[in-house]
């Protein structure tokens, strides 16, 4: 079955952890983003790629890191130097990135970090 | 003055009634539109996506376009129980290279 698998579900963090979210597709769509929701919230863009080995930052990216070393995987890290990081961390994909308008995006499970 | 914009709810209907659902946003140029449906606790589902003016339709789901005056919508007819979710629309912009902006959503509740 096509789709996108994040890992772990959830996931909790001590004060001054690095961790790293797992996001991986097997749609082959070019395009890949991070998204951070926080309770009664939209979704705030972290990063994306269009393409391998690049990729952008989006509205809140401090604190962030991210790699696209291959197209079906855009792993997240979330550093210490994020402060509140305690949110539900959803990766998306579309066919196209930047330059098509028709970037249906479809989103993994998500993942749930928690700060102890 | 928010680019997506979505009254937060909760929308409660009764079952078997129509439930809309509207989303203002403020770029002038913005390209596509989508609906998502995101059941509490697990992540947003796309619905609807609808790129010029007028309305679509999908099952019991129709989009409605307005583009003169920023203004897209969605319908549900029928409305069942299994609807209760919270609708987020999400709008692709023309500036930043096709970046999407996604509304805080809507909660929708349908009363059996």
């Amino acid at each position: 079955d096509g789709g996108i698998t994040q890992s772990p579900k959830y996931l909790f963090r001590k004060e001054g952890q690095n961790v790293t979210l797992s996001c991986e597709q097997n749609l082959n769509h070019d395009a890949m983003y991070w998204y951070r929701q926080d309770p009664g919230q939209g979704l705030r863009l972290i990063y994306y790629s269009q393409i391998v080995n690049d990729f952008q930052k989006g509205d809140i990216a401090e604190g962030y890191s991210v790699s696209r070393e291959k197209k079906e995987s855009f792993p997240l890290t979330v550093t210490s130097a994020q402060k509140n990081p305690t949110a539900f961390y959803l990766c998306a994909s579309s066919i196209g990135g930047g330059g098509s308008p028709y970037n249906e995006q479809f989103f993994g499970p998500g993942t749930r970090l928690t700060v102890l | 003055q928010k680019e997506v914009e979505q009254n937060s709810g909760p929308l409660s209907v009764p079952e078997g009634a129509i439930a809309s659902l509207n989303c203002t946003y403020s770029d002038r140029v913005s390209q596509s539109f989508f609906w998502y449906r995101q059941y509490s606790g697990k992540s947003p589902e796309l619905i609807m996506s609808i790129y010029s003016n007028g309305d679509k339709e999908d099952g019991r789901f129709t989009a409605q376009l307005n583009k003169a005056s920023q203004y897209v919508s969605l319908l549900i007819r029928d409305s069942q129980p299994s609807d209760s979710a919270t609708y987020l629309c999400a709008v692709s912009l023309r500036t930043g290279g096709f970046k999407t902006i996604f509304g805080a959503g809507t909660r929708l509740f349908v009363k059996a």
